[in-house]
């Protein structure tokens, strides 16, 4: 079965330092897989995703992962991190066979970002 | 806006009631996921609907039930209501391979 794992629950950084979100994934085939934010009291919002090719993704408000299929991760990863992006970021892998493209969370990974 | 809309965003209940909330996917999507998010269980995928027929199940109580009509709209029924219910339940619509799902704003349902 599909699994994701965010090792870090929550992560602090200061403001214009670089961050780095972990993800670790389980699935049998080459997976599809996705970064998603959700600000407090919001849905889910897409950051980025991969399904194939180049494995450095670029997403939206400056993020980019990197599928590394050695290690089963895709990491989520910012240069510069400013205040409005505290939030709660969710890493999730999606089947990439049949009919059915559900979507396996990890727990999710908050951050608090300090001025 | 995902384009993905949900009723109601907030809804308080007692046990034992029964509750039905609903999805309106984005225009041309076929295909509607309901996911549920508690904070001890973390998001996790209830049901798949495509195009009005049933085609995956995933961690739904029997209590659960949904459906998905001819308009794709999707309604998910929550039956004899539990303290454990509450939960903020969101649904996605999905096209078809590589493309994303997009989330619904989410139903927050309190059952005191």
């Amino acid at each position: 079965a599909q699994s994701v794992t965010q090792p870090d629950i929550h992560i602090t950084v200061s403001e214009g330092a670089s961050l780095e979100l972990r993800c670790n994934y389980s699935y049998g085939a080459t997976p599809y897989l996705f970064w998603y934010v959700q600000s407090p009291g919001q849905g889910l919002q897409l950051l980025l995703k991969y399904f194939s090719g180049d494995t450095l993704v670029q997403g939206i408000k400056g993020f980019e992962a990197e599928f590394k299929r050695s290690q089963s991760s895709f990491n989520l990863r910012k240069p510069s991190v400013h205040w409005s992006d505290a939030a709660e970021y969710f890493c999730a892998v999606g089947n990439s066979g049949g009919s059915n493209y559900k979507l396996t969370f990890g727990k999710g990974t908050l951050l608090t970002v300090n001025p | 806006d995902s384009g993905v809309t949900q009723t109601p965003k907030h809804l308080i209940t007692a046990t034992g009631q029964r509750v039905t909330l609903r999805c309106s996917p984005r225009s041309g999507d076929l295909s509607v996921y309901w996911y549920q998010q508690s904070l001890d269980q973390g998001l996790q995928f209830l049901i798949q609907y495509y195009n009005g027929e049933e085609r995956a199940k995933g961690n739904i109580l029997e209590r659960f039930s949904a459906q998905q009509f001819p308009d794709l709209h999707s309604e998910l029924n929550l039956s004899s209501l539990e303290l454990g219910d509450s939960a903020l339940y969101f649904c996605a619509s999905h096209r078809g391979s590589y493309n994303e799902q997009f989330f619904g704003p989410g139903t927050r349902l309190t059952v005191l």
